[in-house]
């Protein structure tokens, strides 16, 4: 089975501009969920996708959103882009939304703000 | 203050011996807890996962441990190898929204 996968792997973008990133989760799972990671923060929680509606979202501002479709694939987008935005950005899918679902991490997308 | 602290930041170890690594949290209600391995460039992996009642839990060579009193959780690394070499990362998952906390992680680097 294909595990979670996420384009693109590496961007580049400049402060102001905005990007998306893509999540494809492990078919059968209906659940994804966004993180963001940095040396000095860690993995921080941005949302979680079920059935296509938003199910929990992490403390960042609204530049920061997402959505998912019917397929369960999901897109994040981040607008306005600032230097402290240039993280991994990791996407997990688990096959339903809850406690002890296990959660398959894709290889993330490494995003650097010029 | 993060509900999930761990300790230490980094630590190297020589090849074949043994490592404990520790991790405290606040996180209530309690559901699970879980530790990751991530290699450098890649996405966090699964290692264990312990509830409320479990103690103990074993993948191969990584033993993970539970007082859920004292709310402290170790993953002790056996007979270390190179691949060893990764970040650590403790996660608690809360009973009533799922949300999930976050450790910063612990770096082991293995050296021959």
């Amino acid at each position: 089975k294909a595990g979670v996968t996420q384009t693109p792997r590496y961007l580049i973008k400049t402060r102001g501009q905005q990007v998306t990133l893509s999540c494809s989760p492990i078919s059968g799972h209906r659940s994804v969920s966004w993180y963001q990671q940095t040396p000095g923060q860690g993995l921080q929680f941005l949302f979680e996708y079920f059935s296509e509606t938003q199910r929990n979202k992490g403390n960042f501002p609204g530049r920061f959103s997402g959505r998912q479709f019917s397929n369960s694939r999901s897109e994040m987008n981040v607008s306005t882009l600032e230097l402290g935005d240039s993280a991994l950005y990791l996407c997990a899918s688990s096959r339903d939304s809850g406690s002890e679902n296990e959660q398959f991490f894709g290889p993330g997308t490494r995003l650097t703000v010029l | 203050k993060n509900q999930v602290e761990q300790s230490p930041q980094s630590l190297i170890i020589l090849e074949g011996k043994n490592c404990t690594l520790q991790c405290n949290y606040t996180v209530s209600p309690f559901s699970n807890l879980r530790w990751y391995k991530q290699d450098t460039g890649r996405g966090p992996v699964s290692l264990t996962i312990m509830t409320f009642s479990e103690n103990t839990k074993s993948n191969g060579r990584y033993t993970a441990t539970l007082d859920a009193d004292t709310k402290q959780s170790s993953l002790h690394i056996t007979a270390s190898q190179l691949s060893d070499s990764a970040s650590y990362i403790c996660v608690v998952r809360k009973t009533d929204d799922y949300k999930l906390s976050f450790g910063a992680g612990t770096t082991v680097t293995v050296r021959a």
